[in-house]
């Protein structure tokens, strides 16, 4: 397809588990962003990538998330130990780069029990 | 699935009305905007966006208005559809970053 895509859709972890999220942007696009929406709140910044260079980590919550996007296409957002309070739903979404539009993909949604 | 739009602001209209979706921003050095509509369980949808050097901008039965002396932006819906029933979120990028920062959302509902 021509939009952004994310997998899984659903991902149940148990406190304490390791979970790994992959995005792949749209083609062509350089920019790659990580947020994560908690349910009935708006998007949090959490990480964005040019290409392959991670730019800007600042909202990474805690020493606990790690995103790579070693060949400047697909990206992967990893979450070790994941707590509770990581339950919501991540967000990835990619531009051409600058003040250009940011495309969204339908998330996936992490339960931690 | 569950809804996005739990203890959101709401506007509900009829359909066939003109809807206004209002938004204050909070970073005066921002300089471009979009608004974005989200469905249950689905990620943002792109609607429209705007830069600082203008004010206005239309697109098909939408329009933004900027109005930076005030720091407030908002979304005018021309002829409400069923369809347009959505959570509307307003985002900026804070200023010299390419990050979005997202406003709380009004949850837009279209009565038949």
């Amino acid at each position: 397809g021509a939009g952004v895509s994310q997998s899984p859709r659903y991902k149940v972890a148990k406190r304490g588990q390791d979970v790994a999220l992959r995005c792949d942007p749209i083609s062509g696009h350089v920019s790659l962003f990580w947020y994560q929406q908690a349910l009935g709140q708006g998007p949090e910044f959490l990480t964005y990538f040019q290409n392959e260079a991670q730019l800007d980590k600042s909202g990474l919550p805690s020493d606990r998330f790690f995103a790579e996007r070693p060949e400047g296409s697909v990206s992967t957002l990893k979450i070790q130990r994941t707590q509770q309070e990581d339950s919501a739903v991540y967000l990835c979404a990619s531009s051409l780069g600058g003040r250009h539009e940011q495309y969204f993909g339908p998330g996936t949604r992490l339960t931690v029990t | 699935g569950e809804s996005v739009g739990l203890h959101l602001p709401t506007l509900s209209v009829q359909e066939g009305d003109n809807s206004i979706i209002n938004c204050a921003y909070s970073n005066s050095a921002s300089d471009y905007f979009i608004w974005y509509k989200q469905e249950s369980g689905k990620g943002p949808q792109f609607i429209i966006d705007i830069r600082s050097n203008m004010d206005k901008r239309q697109g098909q039965r939408v329009t933004v208005l900027l109005n930076k002396t005030v720091k407030h932006l908002s979304l005018q819906i021309a002829a409400t559809q069923p369809g347009d029933s959505a959570v509307y979120f307003c985002a900026e990028n804070g200023g010299a970053t390419n990050k979005l920062i997202f406003g709380t959302g009004t949850l837009l509902a279209v009565q038949p």
